[in-house]
């Protein structure tokens, strides 16, 4: 199974601030990977498709960038909507997600 | 537009079986997949499995495998997962989400509670 590792497993930012999530894969995915957000009490929604594809919907300040094994979704400017868990998943070889990473208010 | 609605809250003993469903709408239900995936308090996503509506045809995560059990009913754009032999740790949240490769969208979520 490929073990997806997430971090940092929270990041406390300020709005406006520019946010930097890592996701790591045991073993390469080549760019079967996603990223989905979840804000507190609402389902997980999917941002970013294919490592770099921001879904229907999603604003530009999300991007999602990497292959292989290291990922990584920016927020490029945090909007108060924006705090929530992100979690990625993999699809390479399995079906896989990622631990999450928390983005709080600092 | 796409929706996905599934059944409300349940609690259960432990050893004992839930059955859940979740409805789809506004598309073509035969055209996608739907998986089932569990959120365990403070625990990550874990995918349990998929159906084929289609065929009927199923896959299981190796985890879940003769536990979980997913149908569906073409006739009423429904999907179902059944989890037997309830444990406490099986308190979670549980999800059906559409396959587009990947899940998009999700079902506004089913809690169970494994109670005694």
């Amino acid at each position: 199974e490929i073990v997806l590792t997430q971090s940092p497993a929270t990041l406390s930012l300020s709005p406006g601030e520019r946010a930097t999530l890592s996701c790591r894969a045991s073993q390469s995915v080549r760019t079967f990977l996603a990223w989905y957000q979840q804000r507190p009490g609402q389902v997980p929604r999917l941002l970013i498709f294919d490592a770099s594809n921001r879904a229907t919907g999603v604003p530009a300040r999300f991007s999602g960038s990497g292959s292989g094994t290291d990922f990584t979704l920016t927020i490029s400017s945090l909007e108060p909507e924006d705090f929530a868990v992100y979690y990625c998943q993999q699809r390479s070889n399995g079906l896989t997600f990622g631990g999450g990473t928390k983005v709080e208010i600092k | 537009q796409v929706q996905l609605v599934q059944s409300g809250a349940e609690v259960k003993k432990p050893g004992a079986s839930v059955k859940i469903s979740c409805k789809a709408s506004g598309y073509s239900f035969s055209s996608h997949a739907m998986h089932w995936v569990r959120q365990a308090p403070g625990q990550r996503l874990e995918w349990m499995g998929w159906i084929n509506p289609d065929n009927g045809n199923t896959k299981y995560s190796h985890k879940f495998q003769g536990r979980v059990t997913i149908t569906r009913d073409t006739s009423a754009r429904t999907v179902y997962m059944e989890l037997s032999s309830l444990r406490f740790e099986d308190t979670a949240v549980f999800y059906c989400a559409r396959d587009l490769f990947w899940f998009d969208p999700w079902g506004q979520g089913t809690l169970v509670t494994v109670s005694s």
